[in-house]
C-alpha cells in the first residue's frame, strides 16, 4: 500500500524561508501534490511534481526525486497567513488508492 | 463554475441513526474520493470511485457505504452511526489519477451522540 511521511509541525519566523519534507511509498506512482489547509476549511491544491525536479509558483517551490521517493515543498517570504496544514500527496493508478495523503504538517509562523 | 458541493454542512446524529453524505461535482471528473479528517491523523480515505457505477475501498471503509449511480454524484452512507464517526468528512474529485490537482467539497462537520 501507500504511505507517507513527513514532520508533524514545523515553526519559523515572518519573513523566513522554510522547508516541509515528504517521503513516500507507493507503487504505480504518477505523481507528488501539496495542499493547504486552514483551520475549518477544506485543502485547496498548492503544487504538483510528476518529474523530478523543482517547480516554482510565486513564493511556493515544490521538488521531487522519484529515485529517493522524496519531495518537499519550500515557502519563501513567510507570512502570518501562512499559517496553515500541509499535506503532501501521491497519486497512483494500477488499481491503488488513488491518492493517499500524509499526515500534515501544522506550520507556525512566529512574529 | 461550483466545482465540487457538499450537503450538509453539519450534521448531529443520534447512535444507531442512519444518514448520506452527497457529493457532487461539475468537471465531469472520473475519480471521486470520500475521506475522513480526524486531529492529527491526517486524511484517511474511506471509499473512491473511479467511474459510474464502480466503487472501492479505502482504508478505513468499515461502516460506510457508497454509491455512483452518476457520474457528477458520489453518496456516503452510514447505516448505523457510532460515536466513532464523528469526524469531519471531505468529498474530493480528479480527473484521472494523473491529473494534478484534486478539488475538495467544502466538508461536513458531523457529530454522534
Amino acid at each position: 500500500g501507500q504511505s507517507l511521511e513527513q514532520p508533524s509541525e514545523v515553526t519559523a519566523v515572518e519573513g523566513a524561508i522554510v522547508q516541509i519534507n515528504c517521503t513516500y511509498q507507493t507503487s504505480g506512482f504518477y505523481g507528488l501534490s501539496w495542499y493547504q489547509q486552514h483551520d475549518g476549511g477544506a485543502p485547496t491544491f498548492l503544487s504538483y511534481n510528476a518529474l523530478d525536479g523543482l517547480e516554482e509558483t510565486g513564493r511556493f517551490s515544490s521538488f521531487l526525486s522519484r529515485s529517493d521517493s522524496y519531495g518537499y515543498l519550500l515557502l519563501q517570504e513567510l507570512q502570518m497567513k501562512d499559517s496553515a496544514s500541509y499535506f503532501c500527496a501521491v497519486t497512483s493508478g494500477g488499481g491503488a488508492d488513488g491518492l493517499t495523503f500524509g499526515k500534515g504538517t501544522h506550520l507556525i509562523i512566529q512574529p | 463554475n461550483a466545482g465540487v458541493t457538499q450537503t450538509p454542512k453539519f450534521r448531529v446524529l443520534k447512535t444507531g441513526q442512519s444518514m448520506t453524505l452527497l457529493c457532487a461535482q461539475d468537471m465531469n471528473h472520473e475519480y471521486m474520493y470520500w475521506y475522513r479528517q480526524d486531529p492529527g491523523m491526517g486524511l484517511r480515505l474511506i471509499h473512491y470511485s473511479v467511474g459510474e457505477g464502480t466503487t472501492a475501498k479505502g482504508k478505513v471503509p468499515d461502516g460506510y457505504n457508497v454509491s455512483r449511480l452518476k457520474k457528477q454524484n458520489f453518496l456516503l452512507g452510514l447505516e448505523s452511526a457510532a460515536p466513532s464517526q464523528t469526524s469531519v468528512y471531505f468529498c474530493a474529485s480528479l480527473r484521472w489519477p494523473q491529473a494534478s490537482e484534486a478539488f475538495f467539497g467544502q466538508g461536513t462537520r458531523l457529530t454522534v451522540v
